[in-house]
């Protein structure tokens, strides 16, 4: 099984700091790493496919890079409804996910 | 517009069994890969399985963990993709959502399912 690890678990933020969110796969995945936004009592929302394609009608202070093993999830100019736990997916070898990252709003 | 609706979920004894569905509607269902995700309370994501499409062999897929216990079907004349969960124990207590695509890009509201005595 692939295991993805993110750092860090947890950050605090102020409103327009950009965040930087890493995801390490435990072997090499090449660009098959996705990155999902979670909100309190919401499902998951697709951010960011195979490592850099914005999805469809995500803002763009939401960017992705990264391939190999580790990968990275930049939010440019934090907004308030930023706030939100964030996973990165990997789909090179059957599902998992990372454990998240929780983004909260100083 | 897009949709999925899981349905299903509720309050069930250890060692019952339970089948969850989700039903699709905005987009050609019979083309799309099903996808079933589950979080605990608190937790994170856990993927608990897959079925393709028909024309890709309509194959599922599981994480070993569950891979004896959950069966993933569909029944693309009611776009409906199922999640037959066996054996349950307490740590399947969890929302369990379906999410559509070979990279999860639209999921449902998710149905809730509680193991307890």
């Amino acid at each position: 099984e692939i295991v993805l690890t993110q750092s860090p678990d947890f950050q605090s933020v102020t409103p327009k700091q950009k965040v930087t969110i890493t995801c390490r796969a435990s072997q090499t995945i090449g660009t098959s790493l996705h990155w999902y936004q979670q909100k309190p009592d919401q499902s998951p929302k697709l951010l960011i496919r195979y490592a850099s394609q914005s999805f469809s009608g995500v803002p763009s202070r939401f960017s992705g890079s990264g391939s190999g093993t580790d990968f990275t999830l930049t939010i440019n100019s934090l907004e308030a409804e930023d706030a939100a736990t964030y996973y990165c997916h990997q789909t090179s070898s059957f599902r998992t996910f990372g454990q998240g990252t929780k983004v909260e709003i100083k | 517009e897009v949709q999925m609706v899981e349905s299903g979920g509720g309050l069930v004894k250890p060692g019952g069994s339970l089948r969850l569905s989700c039903t699709a509607s905005g987009f050609t269902f019979s083309n799309a890969w099903m996808n079933w995700v589950r979080q605990a309370p608190g937790k994170g994501l856990e993927w608990v399985g897959r079925i393709k499409s028909k024309y890709d062999g309509g194959t599922t897929d599981y994480p070993e963990h569950v891979k004896d216990r959950f069966i993933v079907s569909r029944d693309d004349s009611k776009n409906t993709a199922y999640l037959q969960v066996n054996s349950l124990r307490t740590e399947d207590t969890a929302v369990y959502y379906c999410a559509t695509g070979d990279v999860m890009d639209i999921w449902g509201k998710g149905t809730t399912v509680t193991v307890s005595s």
